[in-house]
Protein backbone atom coordinates (compact mmCIF):
# COMPACT_ATOMS: atom_id res chain seq x y z
CA UNK A 1 0.00 0.00 0.00
CA UNK A 2 1.69 3.47 -0.85
CA UNK A 3 2.27 5.41 1.95
CA UNK A 4 3.78 8.95 2.82
CA UNK A 5 7.13 8.93 4.29
CA UNK A 6 8.71 11.34 6.56
CA UNK A 7 12.60 12.38 7.38
CA UNK A 8 14.24 12.21 9.47
CA UNK A 9 11.46 10.75 12.47
CA UNK A 10 13.65 13.14 15.15
CA UNK A 11 15.46 16.39 14.64
CA UNK A 12 17.03 18.15 17.46
CA UNK A 13 18.39 21.44 16.45
CA UNK A 14 19.47 24.85 18.28
CA UNK A 15 17.72 27.70 18.80
CA UNK A 16 18.21 29.94 15.95
CA UNK A 17 19.54 27.26 13.49
CA UNK A 18 17.89 26.15 10.07
CA UNK A 19 16.13 22.87 9.51
CA UNK A 20 14.63 21.00 6.69
CA UNK A 21 11.76 18.33 7.41
CA UNK A 22 11.19 16.18 3.81
CA UNK A 23 8.75 14.58 2.96
CA UNK A 24 7.62 12.42 -0.14
CA UNK A 25 4.11 12.15 -0.85
CA UNK A 26 2.02 9.50 -2.41
CA UNK A 27 3.29 9.55 -6.17
CA UNK A 28 -0.37 10.27 -7.82
CA UNK A 29 -1.82 12.43 -5.49
CA UNK A 30 -2.13 15.97 -6.22
CA UNK A 31 -2.33 18.65 -3.21
CA UNK A 32 0.24 18.21 -0.11
CA UNK A 33 0.42 19.76 3.58
CA UNK A 34 2.49 20.49 6.47
CA UNK A 35 0.44 20.26 9.79
CA UNK A 36 2.09 20.56 13.20
CA UNK A 37 1.23 19.22 16.37
CA UNK A 38 2.23 20.75 20.01
CA UNK A 39 2.74 17.77 22.55
CA UNK A 40 -0.80 17.18 23.72
CA UNK A 41 -2.56 19.49 21.89
CA UNK A 42 -4.49 19.48 18.11
CA UNK A 43 -3.33 19.57 14.64
CA UNK A 44 -3.00 22.82 13.27
CA UNK A 45 -2.61 23.49 9.84
CA UNK A 46 0.50 25.16 8.23
CA UNK A 47 0.14 25.15 4.33
CA UNK A 48 -1.08 23.47 1.61
CA UNK A 49 0.58 23.08 -1.86
CA UNK A 50 -0.99 22.50 -5.51
CA UNK A 51 0.19 22.89 -9.05
CA UNK A 52 3.88 23.44 -7.16
CA UNK A 53 2.81 26.45 -5.57
CA UNK A 54 1.41 27.50 -1.92
CA UNK A 55 -2.67 27.26 -2.08
CA UNK A 56 -3.01 28.45 1.65
CA UNK A 57 -1.45 29.05 4.79
CA UNK A 58 -2.29 30.01 8.28
CA UNK A 59 -0.95 32.43 10.09
CA UNK A 60 1.64 30.30 12.05
CA UNK A 61 3.32 30.23 8.15
CA UNK A 62 5.10 33.35 8.35
CA UNK A 63 8.31 34.50 7.32
CA UNK A 64 10.60 31.77 9.08
CA UNK A 65 8.79 29.01 6.71
CA UNK A 66 8.82 28.23 3.09
CA UNK A 67 7.84 25.24 1.33
CA UNK A 68 9.55 23.33 -1.92
CA UNK A 69 9.10 20.66 -4.21
CA UNK A 70 12.39 20.36 -5.97
CA UNK A 71 12.04 17.55 -7.98
CA UNK A 72 9.01 15.28 -8.92
CA UNK A 73 8.60 13.10 -5.42
CA UNK A 74 10.13 15.51 -2.64
CA UNK A 75 8.31 18.43 -0.51
CA UNK A 76 10.24 19.97 2.02
CA UNK A 77 9.13 22.97 4.53
CA UNK A 78 11.69 25.20 5.90
CA UNK A 79 12.47 26.38 9.15
CA UNK A 80 14.78 29.17 8.57
CA UNK A 81 15.51 30.88 12.36
CA UNK A 82 14.01 28.21 15.05
CA UNK A 83 12.58 29.32 18.35
CA UNK A 84 11.91 27.40 21.01
CA UNK A 85 8.24 27.50 20.26
CA UNK A 86 8.50 25.37 17.21
CA UNK A 87 9.06 22.65 18.96
CA UNK A 88 6.08 20.05 17.68
CA UNK A 89 5.59 16.70 15.69
CA UNK A 90 5.73 17.84 12.09
CA UNK A 91 3.02 16.14 9.89
CA UNK A 92 3.13 15.97 5.68
CA UNK A 93 0.24 14.81 3.85
CA UNK A 94 -1.04 14.49 0.70
CA UNK A 95 -4.36 13.88 -1.11
CA UNK A 96 -5.53 12.54 -4.89
CA UNK A 97 -8.53 14.68 -5.67
CA UNK A 98 -7.79 14.26 -8.93
CA UNK A 99 -10.56 11.06 -9.58
CA UNK A 100 -12.68 9.75 -7.12
CA UNK A 101 -10.62 8.95 -4.11
CA UNK A 102 -10.00 12.12 -1.25
CA UNK A 103 -8.64 10.16 1.09
CA UNK A 104 -5.38 12.23 2.79
CA UNK A 105 -3.22 10.14 3.68
CA UNK A 106 -0.02 11.38 6.78
CA UNK A 107 2.99 10.57 7.19
CA UNK A 108 4.59 8.99 10.50
CA UNK A 109 6.03 12.78 11.39
CA UNK A 110 9.25 14.49 12.63
CA UNK A 111 9.83 15.44 15.83
CA UNK A 112 11.56 18.44 16.28
CA UNK A 113 13.28 19.46 19.04
CA UNK A 114 14.41 23.16 19.90
CA UNK A 115 17.06 23.74 22.53
CA UNK B 1 -11.94 30.70 10.07
CA UNK B 2 -13.88 27.66 10.33
CA UNK B 3 -14.80 26.37 13.79
CA UNK B 4 -14.57 22.25 14.66
CA UNK B 5 -15.84 21.16 17.83
CA UNK B 6 -15.06 17.96 19.90
CA UNK B 7 -15.94 16.92 23.16
CA UNK B 8 -12.63 15.79 24.92
CA UNK B 9 -13.09 12.47 26.41
CA UNK B 10 -14.74 9.19 26.44
CA UNK B 11 -15.19 6.12 28.34
CA UNK B 12 -16.83 3.05 27.07
CA UNK B 13 -16.73 -0.19 28.33
CA UNK B 14 -15.28 -3.19 25.53
CA UNK B 15 -17.83 -4.67 23.42
CA UNK B 16 -20.17 -1.83 23.89
CA UNK B 17 -20.48 1.06 21.35
CA UNK B 18 -18.91 4.60 21.28
CA UNK B 19 -20.43 7.39 19.51
CA UNK B 20 -18.06 10.30 18.99
CA UNK B 21 -19.72 13.64 18.04
CA UNK B 22 -18.40 17.08 16.24
CA UNK B 23 -19.75 20.15 15.18
CA UNK B 24 -18.21 22.29 12.60
CA UNK B 25 -19.26 25.40 11.16
CA UNK B 26 -18.58 25.65 7.54
CA UNK B 27 -21.41 25.81 5.79
CA UNK B 28 -20.48 25.34 2.11
CA UNK B 29 -19.68 21.96 0.32
CA UNK B 30 -17.46 20.11 2.14
CA UNK B 31 -15.41 17.39 3.14
CA UNK B 32 -15.56 15.57 6.85
CA UNK B 33 -13.01 13.43 7.73
CA UNK B 34 -12.13 10.91 10.87
CA UNK B 35 -8.34 10.22 12.18
CA UNK B 36 -6.96 7.89 14.72
CA UNK B 37 -4.14 9.12 16.63
CA UNK B 38 -2.56 6.12 18.93
CA UNK B 39 0.14 7.29 22.11
CA UNK B 40 3.30 8.72 19.88
CA UNK B 41 2.01 7.95 16.61
CA UNK B 42 1.04 9.46 13.24
CA UNK B 43 -2.51 10.14 12.00
CA UNK B 44 -4.26 6.90 10.65
CA UNK B 45 -7.55 7.78 8.51
CA UNK B 46 -10.45 5.64 9.42
CA UNK B 47 -13.29 7.20 6.74
CA UNK B 48 -14.62 10.70 5.07
CA UNK B 49 -17.86 11.94 3.99
CA UNK B 50 -18.98 14.49 1.60
CA UNK B 51 -21.36 16.63 2.74
CA UNK B 52 -23.93 15.69 0.27
CA UNK B 53 -24.30 12.27 2.13
CA UNK B 54 -25.96 11.60 5.40
CA UNK B 55 -24.43 8.42 6.45
CA UNK B 56 -21.09 5.75 5.83
CA UNK B 57 -20.91 2.92 7.18
CA UNK B 58 -17.52 0.66 6.86
CA UNK B 59 -17.34 -2.73 8.93
CA UNK B 60 -17.12 -1.47 12.57
CA UNK B 61 -17.57 2.10 11.34
CA UNK B 62 -20.79 4.53 11.16
CA UNK B 63 -20.45 7.96 10.21
CA UNK B 64 -23.38 10.01 10.15
CA UNK B 65 -23.76 13.67 9.08
CA UNK B 66 -27.00 15.85 10.10
CA UNK B 67 -26.40 19.10 7.76
CA UNK B 68 -28.83 21.04 8.90
CA UNK B 69 -27.33 20.90 12.31
CA UNK B 70 -23.21 20.74 10.75
CA UNK B 71 -23.08 17.65 13.37
CA UNK B 72 -21.06 14.49 12.92
CA UNK B 73 -20.82 11.49 14.62
CA UNK B 74 -18.76 8.41 15.01
CA UNK B 75 -20.21 5.42 15.52
CA UNK B 76 -17.86 2.29 16.82
CA UNK B 77 -19.53 -1.10 17.05
CA UNK B 78 -18.10 -3.74 19.67
CA UNK B 79 -15.72 -1.24 20.58
CA UNK B 80 -12.19 -2.61 21.57
CA UNK B 81 -9.72 -2.19 24.28
CA UNK B 82 -6.73 -1.59 20.58
CA UNK B 83 -9.62 1.16 19.83
CA UNK B 84 -8.43 3.21 22.83
CA UNK B 85 -6.78 6.27 21.11
CA UNK B 86 -7.36 10.09 20.25
CA UNK B 87 -9.86 10.71 17.59
CA UNK B 88 -9.92 13.93 15.61
CA UNK B 89 -12.64 15.16 12.94
CA UNK B 90 -11.77 17.60 10.40
CA UNK B 91 -13.47 19.53 7.95
CA UNK B 92 -12.30 20.91 4.75
CA UNK B 93 -14.02 23.00 1.62
CA UNK B 94 -13.96 21.27 -1.66
CA UNK B 95 -11.30 22.94 -2.62
CA UNK B 96 -8.84 21.11 -0.32
CA UNK B 97 -6.87 24.01 0.05
CA UNK B 98 -7.36 24.02 3.83
CA UNK B 99 -7.91 21.56 6.91
CA UNK B 100 -9.43 22.41 10.35
CA UNK B 101 -9.40 19.89 13.28
CA UNK B 102 -11.27 19.90 16.52
CA UNK B 103 -9.37 19.16 19.37
CA UNK B 104 -9.63 15.47 19.52
CA UNK B 105 -11.45 12.87 21.13
CA UNK B 106 -9.69 10.75 24.01
CA UNK B 107 -11.09 7.39 23.96
CA UNK B 108 -10.84 5.07 26.63
CA UNK B 109 -11.93 1.57 26.51
CA UNK B 110 -12.22 -0.31 29.94
CA UNK B 111 -11.67 -4.00 29.53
Amino acid sequence: EPEVTQTPSHQVTQMGQEVILRCVPISNHLYFYWYRQILGQKVEFLVSFYNNEISEKSEIFDDQFSVERPDGSNFTLKIRSTKLEDSAMYFCASIDAGGSSYEQYFGPGTRLTVT
Amino acid sequence: GEDVEQSLFLSVREGDSSVINCTYTDSSSTYLYWYKQEPGAGLQLLTYIFSNMDMKQDQRLTVLLNKKDKHLSLRIADTQTGDSAIYFCAETPYNFNKFYFGSGTKLNVKP
